[in-house]
């Protein structure tokens, strides 16, 4: 069936390192992908998104790099802080479709 | 702007019970869909909704529906409730949906007793 997996469902980094969270797809049809945040309590917050005519999308402190020869999503979080901790998703979207399809989440934990 | 909006925020259901969630998109959006999440899992698509038209549909059993009325609100409905519909049950809104960026609210809380 589809998914979105997620290598690492935990992940703990000192404060002021960079992060890298991963992500495997398996829908080679999936045209678009997004990260999210969620905090606890709160809903998915939108971080960076891409499409899949590129490999790499740059926002602030955040880096989003699409491989998909292997079918693979990452986030880079640079100078991790205490706020970054979180869970956070992958999301593709299937081409075509209006469904996202997500992975089951990595927590990041930031030491300090 | 205001956010994705959900109501109620929180509720408790006895099971067999059914219950409505509603939710009002972003102003201007026009795509409405619905997850399911629980404790340990990612999030399970729903449905999605698009000038009051369902355009997809996931893999949840009859007694889960929805619909969207034509100022874009959606209302979802969970019938017969079991307990293993305890779940943060979130909306996220898009301009129009294919390609475009889909934005969450805060979500429903419900525990089925």
């Amino acid at each position: 069936g589809e998914s979105v997996g997620l290598h690492l469902p935990t992940l703990s980094v000192q404060e002021g390192d960079n992060s890298i969270i991963n992500c495997a797809y398996s829908n080679s049809a999936s045209d678009y992908f997004i990260w999210y945040k969620q905090e606890s309590g709160k809903g998915p917050q939108f971080i960076i998104d891409i499409r899949s005519n590129m490999d790499k999308r740059q926002g602030q402190r955040v880096t989003v790099l699409l491989n998909k020869t292997v079918k693979h999503l990452s986030l880079q979080i640079a100078a991790t802080q205490p706020g970054d901790s979180a869970v956070y998703f992958c999301a593709e979207r299937g081409g075509g479709t209006y469904k996202y399809i997500f992975g089951t989440g990595t927590r990041l934990k930031v030491l300090a | 702007k205001a956010g994705v909006t959900q109501t109620p925020r929180y509720l408790i259901k006895t099971r067999g019970q059914q219950v409505t969630l509603s939710c009002s998109p972003i102003s201007g959006h026009r795509s409405v869909s619905w997850y399911q999440q629980t404790p340990g899992q990612g999030l399970q698509f729903l449905f999605e909704y698009f000038s009051e038209t369902q355009r997809n549909k996931g893999n949840f059993p009859g007694r889960f529906s929805g619909r969207q009325f034509s100022n874009s609100r959606s209302e979802m409905n969970v019938s017969t409730l079991e307990l293993g519909d305890s779940a943060l049950y979130l909306c996220a809104s898009s301009l129009e949906g294919a390609g475009n960026t889909i934005y969450f609210g805060e979500g429903s809380w419900l525990t089925v007793v």
